[in-house]
């Protein structure tokens, strides 16, 4: 019974692909994040969505645009894939509240070439 | 800007050894306090929390201290085994307005334990 779940977890594509990263989490949570971790394990929140609308979005190229259809799942969808974005994107969530728990998702690992 | 810092690794110890990793912060206000974990090809874990000034968070063996005199939260086990090699991330959450959830994460600290 994973919490938080992504799919896929490895992706190799080429330059100027577009691709799409889902999430779904099953804990009940409001809120949900993308975070991304380079090639030197750096880790930087890119957005967030409380009860589906669009809480942060950290400066992030507009290739990048996140969906959320409802509360319990948060896509990513990247066009025109470029080299700079070969990162581990991790899906996460938790209950919007000041010291809350964030559960995060495995991570889909993206390989662009 | 609010933010994290941490020691750098490698890390290397021996099976039992103590460990201590070092992390400060800057931020506004009174922050939640974490760390966590990634395993090798893994995602990450919550190893512990502390979310206000001297509270203990504790795990696994592993415990921190909410420090506000000295914007600390150093990590620390009395006796590592093979099993803790991984990266620990130290983080903070501000617990205000929208940027509740946005952890600010330390660059990880990279543990080997030696048998």
């Amino acid at each position: 019974d994973t919490a938080v779940s992504q799919t896929p977890k490895y992706l190799v594509t080429q330059m100027g692909n577009d691709k799409s990263i889902k999430c779904e989490q099953n804990l009940g949570h409001d809120t949900m994040y993308w975070y991304k971790q380079d090639s030197k394990k750096f880790l930087k929140i890119m957005f967030s969505y409380n009860n589906k609308e669009l809480i942060i979005n950290e400066t992030v190229p507009n290739r990048f645009s996140p969906k959320s259809p409802d509360k319990a799942h948060l896509n990513l969808h990247i066009n025109s894939l470029e080299l700079g974005d070969s990162a581990v994107y991790f899906c996460a969530s938790s209950q919007w509240g000041a010291g809350n728990t964030i559960y995060f998702g495995e991570g889909s690992w993206l390989t662009v070439v | 800007g609010d933010s994290v810092t941490q020691m750098e690794g490698p890390v290397t110890l021996s099976e039992e050894a103590f460990l201590t990793i070092n992390c400060t912060y800057t931020a506004t206000g009174y922050p939640s306090l974490f760390w966590y974990v990634q395993y090798p090809g893994e995602g990450l874990q919550l190893l512990l929390k502390a979310t206000k000034a001297d509270d203990k968070g504790s795990n696994k063996g592993f415990e921190a201290t909410y420090r506000k005199e000295t914007t600390s939260f150093h990590l620390e086990k009395g006796s590592v085994q093979v099993s803790d090699s991984a990266v620990y991330f130290c983080a903070l959450s501000l617990n205000y307005g929208g940027s509740q959830g946005n952890l600010i994460f330390g660059k990880g600290t990279k543990l080997s334990v030696k048998p």
